[in-house]
């Protein structure tokens, strides 16, 4: 596609429950990066994929946190047992290895509920 | 943490340049600096890297001290449309995506009066 693709953009969901965002990167970005923004707050970096190398999980908060790639394509990102403090938008973004230095691509990112 | 210091805010007047200053005392030889932007509920939007030079594009000019330690991001002709959030941003590669992530600090919260 022509952008980095993210859905749902709006979730609302109740406390406990799991829920799964996606993002459909630019076709050929080898990269493709998560991070989470709390209201008014700065990005914090969640996980990174790079093509079939071991993601970067460093940033991811908890173990309630997690995040698959399948090859170069599409990333699920779940949360499972939300907590109100999860609450927060949900940026992804990619990047192509090769050339251009034309930064990160993102997305319009997941706005998350949990009430 | 963030590699780089940027004031909180700043004002600008519609059709007048808006200078945004960063500091980034500590960059390493390798490492580029990028600048991106946040108009309120969108994602992060690239606008311009340099390593040493210079450098100029459609949105922006980008101006490096010669020691590196600081930059100036500089919008010619600021619209209302360019208030957004400006982040600073020093990494070591600069084609985006091989050694790792963007680390976001505050940044800097532009306001374009008209």
């Amino acid at each position: 596609g022509a952008g980095v693709s993210q859905s749902p953009s709006n979730k609302v969901t109740e406390k406990g429950k799991d829920v799964e965002l996606r993002c459909d990167p630019i076709s050929g970005h080898t990269a493709l990066y998560w991070y989470r923004q709390r209201l008014g707050q700065g990005l914090e970096f969640l996980i990174y994929f790079q093509g079939n190398s071991a993601p970067d999980k460093s940033g991811l908060p908890s173990d309630r946190f997690s995040a698959e790639r399948t090859g170069e394509s599409v990333s699920t990102l779940t949360i499972q047992r939300t907590q109100q403090e999860d609450s927060a938008v949900y940026l992804c973004a990619s990047s192509s290895q090769v050339g251009g230095g034309e930064g990160y691509t993102f997305g319009s990112g997941t706005r998350l509920t949990v009430v | 943490d963030a590699k780089t210091t940027q004031p909180p805010s700043m004002d600008c007047a519609e059709g007048r340049a808006a200078n945004l200053p960063c500091n980034h005392s500590t960059i390493s030889g390798n490492e580029y600096v990028y600048w991106y932007r946040q108009i309120h509920s969108q994602g992060p939007q690239y606008i311009i890297h340099g390593l040493k030079n210079n450098e100029t594009n459609e949105m922006a000019s980008l101006i490096i001290t010669e020691d590196r330690k600081s930059s100036t991001l500089i919008l010619p002709h600021a619209t209302l449309r360019d208030t957004a959030v400006y982040y600073c941003i020093v990494r070591a590669d600069g084609y985006g995506g091989s050694q790792g992530n963007l680390i976001f600090g505050k940044g800097t919260k532009l306001s374009v009066k008209p």
